[in-house]
């Protein structure tokens, strides 16, 4: 089976500027999350879809990031305005229905966002 | 509240000697605990993980961590370190019933040959 795609892999913005970033699953997972990694600090939650719905986003820094789940498929993450410390490595990993709990996330390679 | 506690974020080992990777927790209710490993380039792959189940649990690429409740620890080991080994490894937990995971700072494993 296909694993969690991410892309771009990597992009470089401006700051002030908007990025979007998308998640692909893995087909039949309902669990979808979005992670971050700033550089040399630990990874730290974003949200969790359950589907369509967003279960927990709680770790959402502030209201210039938004993220959808459209038709409980794919996920995309926006920031605009990025800003300087948003720059940082955002990784998304999916698990079914059973939750991460018993068998633990599927991660996509991350895409590395880095604004200038 | 739950916390995990990485000590030492860069170690070194020669080829075929020993992998210890310590990592201490901290939850309010029994956990679930994981290792994670990063290759350069690649997404976080799931290792092995606690459930409740054994407190010795054995993971892929001959790794294996043992639960420890009264040390409140989950430490990583593999007897002898191989070249591939060298990776970025990350331990984490979370609580029973819920999904948000947190995540240690993560140890860089390097291999001298």
């Amino acid at each position: 089976e296909a694993g969690v795609t991410q892309f771009p892999s990597h992009s470089v913005i401006e700051k002030g500027q908007t990025v979007t970033l998308r998640c692909d699953p893995i087909s039949g997972h309902d669990n979808l999350y979005w992670y971050r990694r700033v550089m040399g600090k630990e990874i730290k939650f974003l949200l969790h879809f359950v589907k369509e719905s967003k279960q927990d986003e709680s770790g959402m820094p502030n209201n210039r990031f938004l993220a959808e789940r459209t038709g409980g498929t794919y996920s995309t993450l926006k920031v605009q305005p990025a800003e300087l410390e948003d720059s940082g490595v955002y990784f998304c990993a999916s698990s079914g229905s059973a939750g991460q709990g018993s068998y633990g996330y599927t991660f996509g390679s991350g895409t590395r966002l880095t604004v200038v | 509240a739950q916390s995990v506690t990485q000590l030492g974020s860069h170690v070194s080992v020669s080829e075929g000697a020993l992998v210890l990777l310590r990592c201490n927790y901290s939850s309010s209710v029994p956990p679930y605990l994981f290792w994670y490993v990063q290759y350069p380039n690649q997404g976080l792959q799931l290792l092995l993980k606690y459930t409740s189940a054994a407190t010795l649990v054995k993971g892929i690429n001959g790794f294996e961590a043992e639960f420890k409740k009264s040390e409140t620890s989950f430490h990583l080991t593999k007897p002898s370190a191989h070249m591939s080994d060298a990776a970025e490894y990350f331990c984490a937990v979370s609580e029973r019933g819920y999904q948000k995971v947190t995540f240690g700072i993560g140890t860089k494993l390097q291999v001298i040959p």
